[in-house]
């Protein structure tokens, strides 16, 4: 089976940076997802890895490990609007959907 | 441009009847899915098509029904609808091949009275 981690809450101040971590285990490895999700909305693309080592986008960064099952979610500059959940999802591909397997997530809460 | 969209936006139903939840798309992507989100547990997939005419099974499909007669269209049923279905219900779509990300509807709160 499929064991996503991922840390429930963590605060941050505005200007700062965060580091959101998630852990995987998966026998069909095929991708790593981040998505953004503002309360009361829909998840959004953030970023993708499949090969180990860091993508940088902006001001978020995503890094990638396969050999230790990790990865983690960079946010710098932090802003009130980042204030969000951001979820971890393992794309598995043991079957030929390749479909897409969801952490719990993690609430991020930006303070002034 | 309207992408990926959902009908309803907030549902109140009773236990014991059926109630259809609706998606549909404009991209023409091969792959739909729908996912139920709840506190504690995120995005838990409970059923998934790879084309028309082509459904399977997520991880939670046990009283839930599909079907893809057209690329555009992934209805979602709740045949007999219990209290532990009220959820946020979110559809997506994606393109064929393995790196491409998925796109979400707006959503359905749908609540099991």
């Amino acid at each position: 089976g499929q064991n996503i981690d991922q840390p429930t809450e963590m605060t941050a101040t505005e200007g700062a940076i965060v580091q959101i971590n998630c852990t995987y285990q998966t026998s069909g490895f095929n991708g790593l997802f981040w998505y953004q999700q503002h309360a009361g909305e829909a998840p959004t693309f953030l970023s993708y890895n499949v090969l180990d080592g860091l993508e940088e986008k902006g001001r978020f960064s995503s890094f990638l490990s396969r050999s230790k099952g990790y990865s983690y979610l960079l946010l710098k500059e932090l802003q009130m609007k980042d204030s969000a959940s951001y979820l971890c999802a393992v794309r598995d591909r043991r079957d030929s959907s390749y479909k897409l397997i969801f952490g719990s997530g993690t609430r991020l809460l930006v303070r002034p | 441009d309207a992408g990926i969209t959902q009908s309803p936006r907030y549902k109140i139903t009773e236990t014991g009847r059926q109630v259809t939840l609706m998606c549909h798309q404009t991209w023409s992507h091969s792959y739909m899915f729908w996912y139920r989100q709840d506190l504690g547990h995120g995005l838990r997939l409970i059923y998934y098509s790879a084309a028309a005419d082509i459904t399977d099974k997520g991880e939670v499909p046990d009283g839930y029904v599909v079907s893809r007669s057209k690329t555009e269209n992934f209805p979602l049923t709740l045949e007999s609808a219990t209290r532990s279905q009220t959820s946020v219900y979110f559809c997506a779509s994606r393109q064929q091949g393995t790196n491409e990300k998925l796109f979400f509807g707006s959503g359905t709160q749908l609540s099991v009275l």
